[in-house]
């Protein structure tokens, strides 16, 4: 089946400091690409839609300026938290659909920021 | 707006005894219909999903799920629990468009006690 990957798996930076989070499909060409961010105990929320060759689109109080996604090739789509705080630390997870039925997660990618 | 709801935050239930967890989606038509699992430290694995057609629905790990239209409803069901289902169970919906991003619900975790 189609394999979604995130890299890194983990990451711990100092507030401030830019983060970069790769999404990448494996095995299928994924035009969109969809991050989400969940906070302990709480559920999946959607962040921002990445379009291959073009501007994202984000979700209603999602700052695209502190949450920079580009998705330069039909198999990579990244995010960059910029000047990351504490308040940004999450599980951040990136998914592509495949067709019209199939949805495929990356395993997600854990940010603490000190 | 499109919401799904997931009633219970926190279950229960001592092994080898019948599992529901209840999904209710707020929507003018059906959607598609998904239940994920969620297990420490991995990332989102598809259980089973509704598009059409049968209304009770078979997935993986012997779980299943029945879309009840009437009640707006699709809740996942397993006849005998294991212990190695001790995870957070989300329920999913899609709008009927291709590429669109999913709305979870806030999620159920699951304890299984012995």
């Amino acid at each position: 089946g189609a394999v979604v990957s995130q890299h890194p798996s983990w990451v711990i930076c100092k507030s401030g400091t830019s983060v970069k989070i790769e999404c990448r499909s494996l095995d299928f060409q994924a035009t969109t690409m969809f991050w989400y961010r969940q906070f302990p105990k709480q559920s999946l929320m959607l962040m921002a839609t990445s379009n291959e060759g073009s501007k994202a689109t984000y979700e209603q109080g999602v700052e695209k300026d502190k949450f920079l996604i580009n998705h330069a090739s039909l198999t990579l789509s990244t995010l960059t938290v910029t000047s990351a705080h504490p308040e940004d630390s999450s599980f951040y997870i990136c998914s592509a659909p495949v067709g019209t039925q199939r949805q495929f997660f990356g395993p997600g990618t854990r940010l603490t920021v000190l | 707006a499109q919401s799904v709801t997931q009633p219970d935050i926190h279950i229960t239930v001592s092994e080898g005894a019948s599992l529901e967890l209840r999904c209710n989606y707020s929507y003018g038509a059906t959607p598609y219909l998904f239940w994920y699992v969620q297990s420490p430290g991995q990332g989102l694995q598809l259980l089973l999903k509704y598009f059409s057609g049968d209304t009770l629905v078979q997935g993986i790990k012997g779980f299943e799920a029945e879309f009840k239209r009437s009640q707006s409803s699709f809740n996942l069901r397993k006849p005998s629990v294991h212990w190695s289902d001790a995870a957070e169970y989300f329920c999913a919906v899609r709008l009927d468009q291709a590429g669109t991003a999913l709305i979870f619900g806030k999620g159920t975790t699951l304890s299984v006690s012995s």
